[in-house]
């Protein structure tokens, strides 16, 4: 199907575990972005790609590592997880000289860290 | 410090008026400014998008201004539904970097 996926869309894990959350998009869009969303907070962006092999650190990269070795996947890693990182995460993929910056999101991974 | 700002509280508005949704900002030079919808349970949603120098913007029953010197967007849904109840979400373009910077969400209840 088209579009941009995410899976799992639920995860439950506990502190010190490793988890990592994919993120599938069918545009070959060349930006990819990975965020959380938390109760009173807007979208806080945690990393993004502008390419294959190109990643960068957004406002809260603490805790998460990312790759990108393919144009349409962006996994992100909880190193090692904490209860803070309890939260629902969105990947989200746009193609800037299209559509000015406009992104595409998936439906979200819910994860809880017990 | 860079604020961009949303109604935290939910609006509530009668099925078939219009609800104005507020976006304000502060220290930004916004290039372009963005609404999402959102709905429970999912990712948001585009809607529509309106630049610097444009004053206002409209799709369908939906109407976007921006005021740059005000440093503020409302979004506007006209001849409200109870489909419209969602959460509405405001983004930033600067000119620095193709990054979003957004607002905590308003959430827009439609009451039949």
């Amino acid at each position: 199907d088209a579009g941009i996926t995410q899976s799992p869309r639920y995860k439950i894990t506990e502190t010190g575990r490793q988890v990592t959350l994919m993120c599938h998009q069918t545009w070959s869009h060349s930006y990819m972005f990975w965020y959380r969303q938390d109760l009173g907070h807007g979208l806080r962006l945690i990393y993004y790609s502008a390419a294959a092999d190109i990643t960068d650190k957004g406002e809260v990269p603490d805790g998460y590592v990312v790759s990108r070795s393919k144009t349409e996947n962006f996994p992100l890693t909880l190193e090692s997880a904490t209860r803070s990182q309890t939260s629902v995460y969105f990947c989200a993929s746009s193609e800037p000289q299209g559509a000015r910056y406009t992104q595409y999101f998936g439906p979200g991974t819910r994860l809880t860290v017990l | 410090s860079q604020k961009i700002e949303q109604n935290s509280e939910a609006l509530n508005i009668q099925e078939g008026k219009t609800a104005t949704l507020t976006c304000n900002y502060t220290n930004y030079s916004p290039a372009y400014l963005q609404w999402y919808r959102q709905d429970p349970g999912r990712g948001p949603v585009f809607l529509l998008l309106i630049r610097e120098n444009e004053k206002e913007k409209r799709k369908e029953r939906l109407k976007v201004t921006f005021d740059t010197t005000l440093k503020q967007s409302l979004f506007h849904i006209t001849a409200s539904q109870p489909a419209d109840s969602a959460t509405y979400l405001c983004a930033l373009v600067t000119d620095s970097n193709y990054q979003l910077i957004w607002g905590a969400g308003t959430k827009l209840i439609i009451k039949p």
